[in-house]
């Protein structure tokens, strides 16, 4: 069946440190994947997709590539900031599977 | 435009008691979607809808039922509320599920408490 595995948190880094989320899925065919970010009391929007393999999907400075190979769509930021403190959820086509969510807090 | 808008925004029930939920989207979109979610479990799909009219289950449909009278709302029912149904609900839709790749967009979420 479908499903999506996400590294568990919290996170917690500091202002300009580099950040990794880990999401790697089981699906059959060929899913697209999607990263969601949801802020503090509010609802879940998205972040970046990729709808087939080896694509990069980008937004705000955070990228992940759809790699088919390793089923996985790892979710990176160069440097990230206090505003990017967040829970970031991953999900898999049809969003019918998401991931269990990864908290991230940014300090100064 | 609204987006996707929700009411409740709170609600407080005792254990056996109903309530309705309403989601409601201005972008005409033909999915619509309810999930709940939990502390350690993420998002988790009740019910959704592919067009007016149409409902179908999804992970975890029990204690709820779910009408889409019109393309533009989709309620959520509890009809005998239980403490296990304490969570925050959130409704979601899409233009389409072109193979999967459509976004989705989310409302604010209702959070219920069940006594």
């Amino acid at each position: 069946g479908n499903s999506v595995t996400q590294m568990e948190g919290p996170v917690t880094l500091s202002e300009e440190a580099f950040l990794t989320i880990n999401c790697t899925y089981t699906a059959t065919g060929y899913p697209s994947l999607f990263w969601y970010v949801q802020y503090p009391g509010e609802g879940l929007q998205l972040l970046l997709k990729a709808t087939k393999a080896d694509d990069k999907g980008s937004n705000k400075g955070f990228e992940a590539t759809y790699r088919k190979e390793t089923t996985s769509f790892h979710l990176e930021k160069g440097s990230v900031q206090v505003s990017d403190s967040a829970v970031y959820f991953c999900a898999l086509s049809n969003q019918f599977y998401f991931g269990t969510g990864t908290s991230l807090t940014v300090i100064p | 435009n609204a987006g996707v808008t929700q009411t409740p925004k709170f609600r407080v029930l005792k254990t056996g008691q109903s309530m309705t939920l309403l989601c409601a989207q201005d972008m005409n979109h033909e999915y619509m979607y309810w999930y709940r979610q939990d502390p350690g479990m993420g998002l988790r799909l009740i019910h959704y809808s592919v067009g007016e009219g149409t409902t179908a289950k999804g992970e975890v449909p029990d204690g709820y039922n779910v009408s889409r009278l019109k393309k533009q709302n989709f309620l959520l029912g509890l009809e005998s509320a239980a403490p296990s149904q304490t969570s925050v609900y959130f409704c979601a839709s899409s233009y389409r599920n072109r193979g999967g790749t459509d976004t989705q967009y989310f409302g604010p979420g209702t959070r219920l408490t069940v006594l």
